[in-house]
């Protein structure tokens, strides 16, 4: 256990639905980031929040949206689904005294059908 | 950011060590490098990082060049639980726009 979890590990939905992926950090951390992985492809980073701010973006689309709640958690909204969002949502905290490095959450599998 | 490069993938034998080289040429003086491996489609697993110095961890050595441009990351006696994707990126503190490449697929041959 990483420390880092992100609920619910599977969801499967239909194409044009939204759905809602949760993470909660590693106790202490404030930082959270959203990576996306699909299939044989390396982790591209879509959002980072630290404390409740967003301070990094990456090539995120328009039809996904994150938040970053008081109490540190995180919740990445997708919306409008297609065929070609399915992928593995990973979430990871960091805090400087572990020198910024990340801990990883076991992510999320989105099929999109 | 630094931009990272790695070979795309790589065999060693059971028992032997696994040498894993990364490039890291932009690489500025406040970012760490930073490895993690990825089993399947688990969630990315920290091994090691450094700034400059030589690391040595209970899974792992880390070697930095001195011009700090590349390093290598040593698995002294490589298992088949070691067959994995190993990522190298570098990090330094403040807003990062961190994308993993594809790392290095390592297999483990019998």
């Amino acid at each position: 256990d990483s420390g880092v979890t992100q609920t619910p590990k599977h969801l499967i939905t239909a194409t044009g639905q939204r759905v809602t992926l949760r993470c909660s950090p590693r106790s202490g951390d404030l930082s959270v980031y959203w990576y996306q992985q699909s299939l044989d492809q390396g982790l591209q980073f879509l959002i980072q929040y630290y404390n409740g701010e967003e301070r990094a973006k990456g090539n995120i689309l328009e039809r996904f949206s994150a938040q970053q709640f008081p109490d540190l958690h995180s919740e990445l909204n997708l919306s409008s689904l297609e065929l070609g969002d399915s992928a593995l949502y990973f979430c990871a905290s960091s805090v400087k005294d572990r020198g910024y490095g990340y801990t990883f959450g076991s992510g999320t599998r989105l099929t999109v059908v | 950011d630094a931009k990272t490069t790695q070979p795309p993938s790589m065999d060693c034998a059971e028992g032997r060590a696994a040498n894993l080289p990364c490039n890291h040429s932009t690489i500025s003086g406040n970012e760490y490098v930073y490895w993690y491996r990825q089993i399947h489609s688990q969630g990315p697993q920290y091994i090691i990082h450094g700034l400059k110095n030589n690391e040595t961890n209970e899974m792992a050595s880390l070697i930095i060049t001195e011009d700090r441009k590349s390093s290598t990351l040593i698995l002294p006696h490589a298992t088949l639980r070691d067959t994995a994707v190993y990522y190298c990126i570098a990090l330094s503190g403040g807003y990062q726009k961190v994308t993993f490449g594809t790392g290095t697929k390592l297999q483990v041959i019998p």
